[in-house]
């Protein structure tokens, strides 16, 4: 079974550019999670899907950041414009349902420079 | 306010060493616990999860973690390490009104020499 997947795995642009980030998560979850890890500071939830619907976006830092999960299958965030601080590592995350374990996928590293 | 601190930023251990990672958490309900782990290019893996009941938790790995509730602890012990067990480990707390809204501390980064 393929585990979560994140694309690209490292991605460097430059403040007022667009970046796009992929997830996909296990086959067959619904749920599906985007977390950050800015500065070496700790990791911290941004939003979660239930197949296509935000369930909690309650983490997302402000407007520049959308999240969309289309089909619920794959989901995108997409950053627009990027800023210095938004500099980080973005995990995703699936799971099968509520109360199970998160599956995380290997990051995208984000570098704004 | 809900909050995880790992006071060991780093930690440098011997293979064959005993490992003890420390973890203590601030939380208002009754918090559900896990130990994550982060190897290079790879992304975070359960190791170990408290829920109730049986408060000393086996994990993979050999990993297991002691919920000591006077405490407010969750702290990870390997009686033997491994120099593979080298990697990030994070701890973490949610709860059953928001499990999915896992509270992350901020690492500690485990050297293992040879």
């Amino acid at each position: 079974e393929a585990g979560v997947t994140q694309f690209p795995s490292h991605s460097v642009i430059e403040k007022g550019q667009t970046v796009t980030l992929r997830c996909d998560p296990i086959s067959g979850h619904d749920n599906l999670y985007w977390y950050r890890r800015v500065m070496g500071k700790e990791i911290k939830f941004l939003l979660h899907f239930v197949k296509e619907s935000k369930q909690d976006e309650s983490g997302m830092p402000n407007n520049r950041f959308l999240a969309e999960r289309t089909g619920g299958t794959y989901s995108t965030l997409k950053v627009q414009p990027a800023e210095l601080e938004d500099s980080g590592v973005y995990f995703c995350a699936s799971s099968p349902g509520w109360g199970y374990e998160q599956y995380f996928g290997p990051g995208t590293r984000l570098t704004v420079t | 306010a809900q909050s995880v601190t790992q006071p060991d930023i780093h930690i440098t251990v011997s293979e064959g060493a005993s490992l003890e990672l420390r973890c203590n958490y601030s939380y208002g309900a009754t918090p559900y616990l896990f130990w994550y782990v982060q190897s290079p290019g790879q992304g975070l893996q359960l190791l170990l999860k408290y829920f109730s009941g049986d408060t000393l938790v086996q994990g993979i790995k050999g990993f297991e973690a002691e919920f000591k509730r006077s405490q407010s602890s969750f702290n990870l012990r390997k009686p033997s390490v491994h120099w593979s067990d080298a990697a990030e480990y994070f701890c973490a707390v949610g709860s059953k009104t928001s499990y999915d809204k896992v509270i992350f501390g901020p690492g500690t980064s485990l050297s293992v020499i040879p």
